[in-house]
């Protein structure tokens, strides 16, 4: 059971565009939405989180929309780069639930193109 | 700090063959887990660790053990190396208590190629 979908599995978009990538989620007791960015050859690294008090959340071009009520978040990226062209991962972590390891959407390939 | 270093970085096994991949971490984490990712699949947890001497299942555990002895290593054993092996594979740790950080920090990977 995939508790968290994430959606598209790939995008293309030309420089300057804004990609976005959703992601839904089924349980109601996660309660931290990371986005990792993961480059080719490299592992993961943390780009941008949110917590469900706020509804968004900028970190330069990063953009996370929270939905609470429709158990949804999405990345968006404002003028995006080739630079930006990598590997995105959305996650939710329970921290109640005494591991916190999070849950990691399968993924979205995002290439720019110049 | 040098954070999560994998060894190898590549590898090639023939079906039957054991091996471990080694783990390691220098950020005094409690939290430590092994992801596999194959394309389309994301990232899926193989096994995790809570603190030194407690380890459990995650997601696709089936052909690999671990163990965590100490804080800083996490190793994980393939005990017959299968083709359906045949992946990327992440170590990641987080710290927990009053040094909890919500982020995983991920090593660089081991290429693993099962012939």
């Amino acid at each position: 059971q995939q508790q968290v979908k994430q959606s598209p599995q790939s995008l293309i978009v030309q420089k300057g565009g804004i990609p976005i990538i959703n992601c839904a989620y089924e349980n109601t007791a996660f309660d931290y939405f990371p986005w990792y960015q993961q480059f080719p050859g490299k592992g993961p690294a943390l780009l941008i989180a949110i917590r469900p008090d706020v509804s968004e959340k900028k970190e330069g071009r990063f953009t996370i929309s929270f939905n609470k009520s429709a158990k949804q978040f999405s990345l968006h990226i404002m003028d995006s780069q080739p630079g930006d062209s990598a590997t995105y991962f959305c996650a939710a972590t329970e921290s109640s639930g005494g591991s916190y390891i999070p849950t990691f959407g399968r993924g979205t390939s995002l290439i720019v193109h110049p | 700090n040098a954070g999560v270093t994998q060894t190898p970085k590549f590898q090639v096994l023939k079906t039957g063959q054991s091996m471990t991949l080694q783990c390691a971490q220098d950020m005094n984490h409690e939290y430590m887990s092994w992801y596999r990712q194959d394309p389309g699949m994301g990232l899926r947890l193989i096994h995790y660790s809570v603190g030194a001497g407690i380890t459990d299942q995650g997601e696709v555990p089936n052909g690999y053990n671990v163990s965590r002895s100490t804080t800083e290593d996490f190793p994980l054993r393939l005990l017959s190396a299968a083709p359906s092996q045949t992946s990327v594979y992440f170590c990641a740790s987080s710290g927990a208590g009053w040094k909890r950080t919500d982020t995983q920090y991920f090593g660089p990977g081991t290429r693993l190629t099962v012939l």
